[in-house]
């Protein structure tokens, strides 16, 4: 069984730059996280779908980052306009359902984004 | 809200000695609880995971049991090797509503020297 799949694996920009990830689930997942993850710390969960549509965004700055989830499958995370503070890990993960707290997630390599 | 505590690392052992990574937990519900490994360069990888009180996670040598008398989730493991070294992450699975999401403590760098 394939992996859930990001690219790229590293980005460097310069700041008020914009930057986009992909992320590729496991096939049939129902659930897609995105998570920031700083230096020194456990990932942050950014934003959850379910299929396609968004269950929980709070912890997502609306002012410059964006998520889409079309068709319930692929998705794309953006920054728009970087800022140094958004230099992280920005990590992908999958889970079947999402709607049980015995669900496990499975995760991509993660994005390195590095903001100059 | 729910939060993660973990031991603070760095944690440095020597090979085949005996591993113990602390880690306690709040939540508002009745939580899963999980700990994932990150290998230098690679994404996090489930390791372990108990979704009741008492229930005894294991895997690769790992284990770790759901205290919840003591909100607690240690991680221990006998006899390390070199090949353990790696970030390991304690999280709790809690519902937000009708969606569950993952919440981690900060990590702890274990490294095993041969």
């Amino acid at each position: 069984e394939a992996g859930v799949a990001q690219s790229p694996r590293y980005k460097i920009i310069e700041k008020r730059q914009s930057v986009a990830f992909w992320c590729n689930p496991i096939s049939g997942h129902a659930t897609l996280y995105w998570y920031q993850q700083i230096l020194g710390q456990g990932p942050k969960l950014l934003i959850q779908f379910q299929n396609n549509g968004v269950v929980d965004d709070s912890q997502l700055p609306k002012d410059r980052f964006s998520a889409e989830r079309l068709k319930g499958v692929d998705s794309t995370l953006k920054i728009q306009p970087a800022k140094l503070e958004d230099s992280a890990v920005y990590l992908c993960a999958s889970s079947s359902l999402g709607t049980l707290a015995t669900d496990t997630q499975y995760f991509g390599p993660g994005t390195r984004l590095t903001v100059l | 809200g729910d939060s993660v505590t973990q031991m603070e690392g760095p944690v440095t052992l020597s090979e085949e000695a005996f591993l113990t990574i602390n880690c306690t937990y709040t939540a508002t519900g009745y939580p899963s609880l999980f700990w994932y490994v990150q290998y230098p360069g690679e994404g996090l990888q489930l390791l372990l995971k108990a979704t009741k009180a008492d229930d005894k996670g294991s895997n690769k040598g790992f284990e770790a049991t759901y205290r919840k008398e003591t909100t607690s989730f240690h991680l221990e493991k006998g006899s390390v090797q070199v090949s353990d070294s790696a970030v390991y992450f304690c999280a709790l699975s809690d519902s937000g509503g009708s969606n569950y999401k993952l919440t981690f403590g900060k990590g702890t760098l274990l490294t095993v020297n041969p």
